[in-house]
């Protein structure tokens, strides 16, 4: 079973509006959680770090929020753009050993026009 | 400023074919991994390096070899291609372990006939 799991698994919405996506992770211990962006064709770009003590943090158009205790998170987008349109991958760092990255399979994001 | 490159971007191998796909960074980056991507999947790590000389196997390794001569380089070598190697490569590197940003190449578009 995967530790990091992402949902939806794909989401159209249209240009101007908001969406949240989801990752819920089972990875300990924790050291912090990424969300980056993959164009396609490209590679994975990072958008946010969250740490164990950080809740919420910005990034232009993206607020990422983390609930330690529940071990979620969540990529909220505002005003969407034609741009924004790409794969969000959750990543999960643990404290342990040097494989220390795991992967969510990513949220595909369609935005029309 | 190049980040890391990675080519070819495209390659289409026969089954049993060997090949080596080509990983560089020119941010000085200690650590440098191979990942696959396949669809509806998390990316997975095949192979990793701390530093110069010293490489070790991650979640995938079975029929890929790696070497890293030098800090910049990290080639990833198909020793006989086989139609489940098909996928997305995707070479990282980052400052250190412990859950730092990764970089990511452009990725590899490998298909084995």
């Amino acid at each position: 079973k995967n530790q990091v799991e992402q949902s939806p698994q794909s989401l159209i919405i249209l240009e101007g509006k908001n969406c949240t996506l989801q990752c819920n992770y089972t990875v300990s211990p924790f050291s912090n959680l990424r969300w980056y962006k993959q164009d396609t064709g490209r590679g994975p770009v990072s958008l946010t770090i969250m740490t164990f003590s950080e809740n919420t943090k910005s990034n232009g158009r993206y607020t990422a929020t983390l609930d330690a205790d529940t071990k979620q998170s969540s990529l909220h987008i505002t005003a969407s753009q034609l741009s924004d349109s790409a794969s969000y991958i959750c990543v999960v760092s643990a404290r342990v050993g040097n494989n220390d990255m795991r992967f969510g399979a990513g949220t595909r994001l369609t935005v029309k026009p | 400023n190049a980040g890391v490159t990675q080519t070819p971007k495209f390659q289409v191998l026969k089954t049993g074919q060997s090949m080596t796909l080509q990983c560089a960074q020119d941010m000085n980056h200690e650590y440098m991994s191979w990942y696959r991507q396949d669809p509806g999947m998390g990316l997975r790590l095949i192979h990793y390096s701390v530093g110069a000389g010293i490489t070790d196997q991650g979640e995938v390794p079975n029929g890929y070899n790696v070497s890293r001569s030098t800090t910049e380089d990290f080639p990833l070598r198909l020793l006989s291609a086989a139609p489940s190697q098909t996928s997305v490569y995707f070479c990282a590197s980052s400052y250190r372990l412990g859950g730092t940003e990764a970089f990511f190449g452009q990725g590899t578009r490998l298909t084995v006939v």
